[in-house]
């Protein structure tokens, strides 16, 4: 079974509007950590948000906020106000704890491309 | 500045040959990872390693191999026994003190090509 799923292989949005990502994660684990990173055309992963499970607000952090849905197991990435410079691939990430992985490692979804339209 | 080195950026292997790609960090980080990332599959782990001259295999091991001989170092070789090299090749280093919010950072990325 999939650990992260992301179900939207590639998104639209107009510039200056703002736009969901989708992100559903499955874990045992009362504790884990879930996080967003973007990966321009360039190709380097570069870290946006994170979100830990004992959290209660949502974590946020400029014009990226996690909508964070523990019951439902989700941790979608809203981005307000996009622009064109947000045009990339967008990746969930979940962290668990060594009682479940064994260890500390990251798991990624298959990433979600954002186009920003002018 | 901190950060990760890949190197190198482009590389071009002839099937038959063993390849080795290089990651180094100056983060002091204790955990050092490499994915493979291939178009519509995300990154998935080839190996880890939380300390010095200790790593573990991931979910897709088979044909690569690595050493952690320095704790800034985690090389990556790719054999001829990987059936399918062709692949971005991520390296990640996080700093592991017993807990799960901290975020991975990467490197620029390898982009491998058997020809």
């Amino acid at each position: 079974a999939q650990k992260i799923t992301q179900t939207q292989p590639g998104m639209f949005v107009q510039e200056k509007e703002a736009v969901t990502l989708d992100c559903t994660y499955d874990t045992s684990d009362q504790s884990y950590g879930l996080f967003w990173y973007k990966q321009p055309s360039s190709g380097e992963m570069i870290f946006l948000i994170y979100q830990g499970s004992y959290d209660e607000q949502n974590a946020t952090e400029g014009r990226y906020s996690l909508n964070f849905q523990k019951a439902r197991k989700s941790a979608n990435l809203v981005i307000s106000a996009s622009q064109l410079g947000d045009s990339a691939m967008y990746f969930c990430a979940m962290r668990e704890g060594p009682e479940v992985s064994g260890t500390y490692k990251y798991i990624f979804g298959t990433g979600t491309r954002l186009k920003v339209l002018a | 500045d901190g950060g990760i080195t890949q190197s190198p950026k482009y590389l071009f292997r002839k099937e038959g040959q063993n390849v080795t790609l290089s990651c180094e960090q100056n983060l002091n980080h204790d955990a050092m990872y490499w994915y493979r990332q291939d178009p519509g599959q995300g990154l998935r782990l080839i190996y880890y390693s939380q300390i010095v001259n200790d790593f573990q295999k991931g979910d897709i091991a088979e044909g690569y191999s690595v050493s952690r001989e320095k704790k800034e170092s985690f090389p990556l070789t790719v054999t001829s026994a990987q059936k399918n090299p062709t692949a971005f090749y991520l390296c990640a280093s996080s700093q592991d003190r017993g807990m799960v919010n901290t975020e991975a950072f990467f490197g620029q990325g390898t982009r491998l090509t058997v020809v």
